[in-house]
């Protein structure tokens, strides 16, 4: 079977730089995405990894290590607006995608 | 523009009741996605369809029905709700697998 696990809940300050982080374990392992989930909203997508190494979007980066079967979502310039719940998800032969079970990303003035 | 839309966006219902949820995206994607949504946020796939056909059918009882008319809808019909079915409900589409464009979502109550 597959399992992810990453932290249920991380709280940073405005302005700051945070991390979260994802293990997994699956068979057939393709990548790794993250999504980002406000109170009341809708999964929105990322970014996805599939090779080692960091993968930079505008304050977001996501880096995965398959050796290690790890990965995470570095979240720079805190904005309060990034207070959401952040999902990784594995692609992998035997599912379209895993969801892990979140991490609920507080920002605080 | 709407890229994937379902309705209705709320849905309260007595135990024993049966229902439907529409799900349309207008993206052009192949495969499309339902997901179940609980409350402590854990988020699971239930069907998936590829141009029509059902390609996952997870664990899911089989008093959920999901139907794909043509491959820009999808829709979740449900046979004598349970208590334990209330949750936010998902549709999602893509085109590849690793980056998916969800719905609004439908949050179930049964009564």
């Amino acid at each position: 079977g597959q399992s992810l696990e990453q932290p249920s809940e991380v709280t940073a300050v405005e302005g700051a730089i945070v991390q979260i982080n994802c293990t997994y374990q699956t068979s057939g392992f393709y990548g790794l995405s993250w999504y980002q989930q406000h109170d009341g909203g809708a999964p929105t997508f990322l970014s996805y990894n599939a090779l080692d190494g960091l993968e930079e979007t505008g304050r977001f980066s996501s880096f995965l290590s398959r050796s290690d079967s790890y990965g995470y979502l570095l979240l720079q310039e805190l904005q309060m607006k990034d207070s959401a719940s952040y999902f990784c998800a594995v692609l992998s032969g035997n599912t379209p995608l895993v969801f892990g079970k979140g991490t609920r990303l507080s920002v605080i003035a | 523009d709407t890229a994937v839309s379902q309705t209705p966006k709320y849905l309260v219902t007595q135990m024993g009741n049966d229902k439907s949820i529409k799900c349309e995206q207008n993206l052009g994607h192949d495969t499309m996605y339902w997901y179940k949504q609980d409350s402590k946020k854990f988020l699971k796939i239930m069907f998936s369809y590829n141009n029509k056909e059902l390609i996952i059918n997870e664990t899911v009882p089989n008093r959920f029905s999901p139907k794909s008319p043509d491959k820009a809808h999808l829709n979740l019909h449900i046979n004598s709700l349970e208590l334990g079915d209330s949750a936010v409900y998902f549709c999602a589409s893509s085109q590849a697998a690793r980056e998916q464009f969800f719905g609004p979502g439908t949050r179930l109550t049964v009564l």
